[in-house]
């Protein structure tokens, strides 16, 4: 089972570099999200959605977009990077279970991004 | 809004010695809570979740955790530590005034394990 699939692994951008982080699951989930994690700050969420077509936003949406055009992927990007936004960035997907992602959340192994 | 405070930001326990990771939440509406775990370099795995079943929740390595309502706690015990929890956890919660699709996670505890 391939589970959540995160593309690339590890990215250095530029400042003002644009970059889409790739996102796809096989497990028929309706309910995708981002987070960034942080030391001592833990996970945030940045963008979440419910089914294909639906998207919203989370703890720190700013200087981020995401599109879900299929239930398969949801792709995060990064318009113009910003040094702030160095981070790793962790994508997760589960079932919705008609009140929010009751159910077993599985994340993505992560992709470490550097923006110098 | 909701959120979670995970009370040490490091812990540090002998081998065999009770593990107890601290977690308070706040949700103005009956939350889910989530513990997870993460080795270095790596992902997040579950280890136990709370969905308004049963307040003592067990889950994955021999760890549990209890719901406290009256205390809004959702602490993470294991009676014996193993060299092999070492790694940082993180409990979260849905709910509040986010949503059940809002997860809101804590700053995480480094757990160390020691001989």
């Amino acid at each position: 089972n391939a589970g959540v699939t995160q593309t690339p692994k590890f990215q250095v951008l530029k400042t003002g570099q644009s970059m889409t982080l790739q996102c796809a699951q096989d497990m028929n989930h309706e309910y995708m999200s981002w987070y960034r994690q942080d030391p001592g700050m833990g996970l945030r969420l940045i963008h979440y959605s419910v089914g294909a077509g639906i998207t919203d936003q989370g703890e720190v949406p700013n200087g981020y977009n995401v599109s879900r055009s299929t239930t398969e992927d949801f792709p995060l990007r990064l318009l113009s990077a910003a040094p702030s936004q160095t981070s790793v960035y962790f994508c997760a997907s589960s079932y919705f279970d008609g009140r929010g992602p009751g159910n077993t959340i599985y994340f993505g192994e992560g992709s470490w991004l550097t923006v110098v | 809004a909701q959120s979670v405070t995970q009370l040490g930001s490091h812990v540090s326990v002998s081998e065999g010695a009770l593990v107890l990771l601290r977690c308070n939440y706040s949700s103005s509406v009956p939350p889910y809570l989530f513990w997870y775990v993460q080795y270095p370099n790596q992902g997040l795995q579950l280890l136990l979740k709370y969905t308004s079943a049963a307040t003592l929740v067990k889950g994955i390595n021999g760890f549990e955790a209890e719901f406290k309502k009256s205390e809004t706690s959702f602490h993470l015990t294991k009676p014996s530590a193993h060299m092999s929890d070492a790694a940082e956890y993180f409990c979260a919660v849905s709910g509040g005034s986010g949503g059940y699709n809002k997860l809101i996670f804590g700053a995480g505890t480094r757990l160390a394990v020691h001989p």
